[in-house]
C-alpha cells in the first residue's frame, strides 16, 4: 500500500497567516491526490482534488500543488473557520490511503 | 441538494455482524461510484471500500477483505456495507461518500459502530 505522510502533525498559527501543509507519498501517484478539512464531530469536506483543482464552493484562499510524490496545501490568509484538521488522500491505486492529518491550531 | 444519510450503526459483540445503509438523494445515484470511510475514536480517516457505478467492481482495504461486503441498490438509491466477524479494531464512525474521480466530494454524517463485549 502507498504510505502518505503529512507534515507537520500540528501547527500553531494566527488569523491572517499564510500556512503551508505538506503531504508525501511513498511512491509515484501522479496528481491523484485530494485534500480534506475536518472539524471535530463533523464529516470531512473536500477542498482540493487532482492535487490542484479547487472543489466547488471552497474559498479561493485554499490552493494545492504538486505531482509525483510531493504535494502542498496552502491557505493564503488563515481565517477563524480554517482551524481544523487537514488530511491528504491518494486515489492513484487501491487501497486508497490517507495521511495521518495535520491539525491547525490557534496560536 | 446532495444528501447522504447513514444508518445501521450500534453496539455489537466481537464476532458479530452489522449492516450499514446509506441513502442518497439529490443526485443521479447510478452515475457515481460510492465509498465507505471510517474513523476510529480520536484517530484519522481510513478508507474501507469502494464500489464502482456499475456495481460490479469492488475494492477493499486488506484488513476487511473477506469480512466486509459493499453493495448498492440502484432502485433504492442505497449503498450498503455488510460487516461480519467484527473485531474491536473495527470500532469507528463509518461515513459513506460519493466518488468524484476517486476523491469523496460529499459525505454523510456518519454512523458509529462499537464492537465490544
Amino acid at each position: 500500500a502507498i504510505r502518505m505522510t503529512q507534515s507537520p502533525s500540528s501547527l500553531s498559527a494566527s488569523t491572517g497567516d499564510r500556512v503551508t501543509l505538506t503531504c508525501r507519498a511513498s511512491q509515484y501517484i501522479s496528481t491523484n491526490l485530494a485534500w480534506y478539512q475536518q472539524k471535530p464531530g463533523k464529516a470531512p469536506v473536500l477542498l482540493i482534488y487532482f492535487a490542484s483543482a479547487l472543489q466547488s464552493g471552497v474559498p479561493s484562499r485554499f490552493s494545492g500543488s504538486g505531482s509525483g510524490t510531493e504535494f502542498t496545501l496552502t491557505i493564503s490568509r488563515l481565517q477563524s473557520e480554517d482551524f481544523a484538521t487537514y488530511y491528504c488522500q491518494q486515489f492513484f491505486s487501491y487501497p486508497r490511503t490517507f495521511g495521518q492529518g495535520t491539525k491547525v491550531e490557534v496560536k | 441538494e446532495v444528501q447522504l444519510a447513514e444508518s445501521g450503526g450500534g453496539l455489537v459483540q466481537p464476532g458479530g455482524s452489522l449492516r450499514l445503509s446509506c441513502v442518497a438523494s439529490g443526485f443521479a445515484f447510478e452515475n457515481h461510484g460510492m465509498s465507505w470511510v471510517r474513523q476510529a475514536p480520536g484517530k484519522g480517516l481510513e478508507w474501507v471500500a469502494t464500489i464502482q457505478r456499475d456495481g460490479l467492481e469492488t475494492n477493499y482495504m486488506d484488513s476487511v477483505e473477506g469480512r466486509f461486503t459493499i453493495s448498492r441498490d440502484i432502485a433504492r438509491d442505497s449503498l450498503f456495507l455488510q460487516m461480519n466477524s467484527l473485531r474491536a479494531e473495527d470500532t469507528a464512525v463509518y461515513y459513506c461518500g460519493r466518488d468524484l474521480f476517486g476523491a469523496e466530494d460529499f459525505w454523510g454524517q456518519g454512523t458509529l459502530v462499537t464492537v465490544s463485549s
